[in-house]
């Protein structure tokens, strides 16, 4: 079955950057776009942007542009943003998520900013 | 950016009453309008895609329906396992943006 098992906790300094990475299985890596959304505590979802796999061209929310780097390693399927400049404004859950509609979710990974 | 206006913001229904929650898309979409279902501490479980389609292995009281730029989604004689926050996603066009979310709850 499709799985995106994505990277464990972060706990990040203000002004640090962090990786987190999205490894997917149970089907055609280059298939679908992958997708990264943020989720804050107040439990409001954002698209941050996309990455098609094959070709690794992106597309990103202009509100997360110079923020998140989408990058892709296709001989392991694995999909990677990394987060630059950390404030604790970026402080939430970040998804994966991959399949026609959205249809498959990592299980978040949550990344902390604090001093 | 295609604003997602979703009401109700949360939702006290009793077990198998119908349950209807709204999207307003601020522009044309299309059919690429998606429902999401959230339970705490997990992610997000796609519902229905396409505005009208049932996603693969979830119960066919779930239904989605399109009224020009406003979707709705119906839950048929709602269960104890739908409380949750549920959302709408536009995936018509960059940046692709959700509904505030709906917080379901049994009354």
């Amino acid at each position: 079955q499709v799985q995106l098992q994505q990277s464990g906790a972060e706990l990040a300094k203000p002004g640090s950057s962090v990786k987190i990475s999205c490894k997917a299985s149970g089907y055609t890596f280059t298939s679908y776009a992958m997708h990264w959304i943020k989720q804050t505590t107040g439990q409001a979802l954002e698209w941050t942007g996309y990455i098609a796999p094959g070709s690794g061209g992106t597309k990103y929310n202009e509100k997360f542009k110079g923020k998140a780097t989408l990058t892709v390693d296709k001989s392991s399927s694995t999909a990677y943003m990394q987060l630059s400049s950390l404030t604790p404004v970026d402080t939430a859950v970040y998804y994966c998520a991959s399949g026609s509609s959205f249809a498959y979710w990592g299980q978040g990974t949550l990344v902390t900013v604090s001093s | 950016d295609i604003q997602m206006t979703q009401s109700p913001a949360s939702l006290s229904a009793s077990l198998e009453e119908i349950v209807t929650i709204t999207c307003q898309a601020s522009q044309d979409i299309g059919n690429y309008l998606s429902w999401y279902q959230q339970k705490p501490g997990k992610s997000p479980q796609l519902l229905i895609h396409s505005a009208t389609s049932l996603a693969d292995g979830v119960p066919s009281r779930f239904s989605g329906s399109r009224s020009g730029t406003q979707y709705s989604l119906k839950i048929n004689r709602l269960q104890v396992e739908d409380t949750g926050i549920y959302y709408c996603l536009q995936h018509y066009s960059a940046p692709y943006t959700f509904g505030a979310g709906t917080k379901l709850e049994l009354k």
